[in-house]
């Protein structure tokens, strides 16, 4: 069965912009986390949500948000972006979202100029 | 709060070698424990995962055994060939509903041949 999909992969942004990326679960998958790697900080959560409801936000600023849809899809939207939002966001999905295995995504690779 | 410490790499090994990574944990209650590889330019893959103590995760001849009372789940490979070279990522799932994963840091392994 198809893996889970991010687009786009690559995305260049200017600071103050905003940007909006998207990511298509494993069908059957209801579950949908996001990750930010960088490499001073590594791998950290930014949130998870099941069926359309967010159930967990990691510590970052509310310029960090999401959203699912009733087709499981989710989105995260990044407001007034700074050069320190540069990462590779990964997206992974899980049947239920706890104690399951996590498929993760390619990433899409954000660079803030 | 839940936190992953992984030995500081690089570790740069010779084919057919063995191979350690150790990894210790805090968490409350009775996580669960993933090894993540990442190869380059790709996402994260589930190596292996354990549920409960004592519990010994294997794939590919990689194992890692849960330990409640060293709190560890170290990565070992008998003999590591060129195509494990990648960066390999400790992971634990507290459940009881957090719904996220907290990593650590990384390893990154390098096998010569």
């Amino acid at each position: 069965k198809a893996g889970v999909t991010q687009t786009p992969r690559y995305l260049i942004k200017t600071r103050g912009q905003q940007v909006t990326l998207s990511c298509s679960p494993i069908s059957g998958h209801r579950s949908v986390s996001w990750y930010q790697q960088t490499p001073g900080q590594g791998l950290q959560f930014l949130f998870e949500y099941f069926s359309e409801t967010q159930r967990n936000k990691g510590n970052f600023p509310g310029r960090f948000s999401g959203r699912q849809f009733s087709n499981s899809r989710s989105e995260m939207n990044v407001s007034t972006l700074e050069l320190g939002d540069s990462a590779l966001y990964l997206c992974a999905s899980s049947s239920s979202g706890t104690n399951t295995e996590a498929f993760f995504g390619q990433g899409t690779r954000l660079t803030v100029v | 709060g839940n936190s992953v410490t992984q030995m500081e790499g690089p570790v740069t090994l010779s084919e057919e070698a063995f191979l350690t990574i150790n990894c210790t944990y805090t968490a409350t209650g009775y996580p669960s424990l993933f090894w993540y590889v990442q190869y380059p330019g790709e996402g994260l893959q589930l190596l292996l995962k354990a549920t409960k103590a004592d519990d010994k995760g294997s794939n590919k001849g990689f194992e890692a055994t849960y330990r409640k009372e060293t709190t560890s789940f170290h990565l070992e490979k008998g003999s590591v060939q060129v195509s494990d070279s990648a960066v390999y990522f400790c992971a634990l799932d507290s459940g009881a509903g957090s719904y996220q994963l907290t990593f650590g840091k990384g390893t990154k392994l390098s096998v010569i041949p």
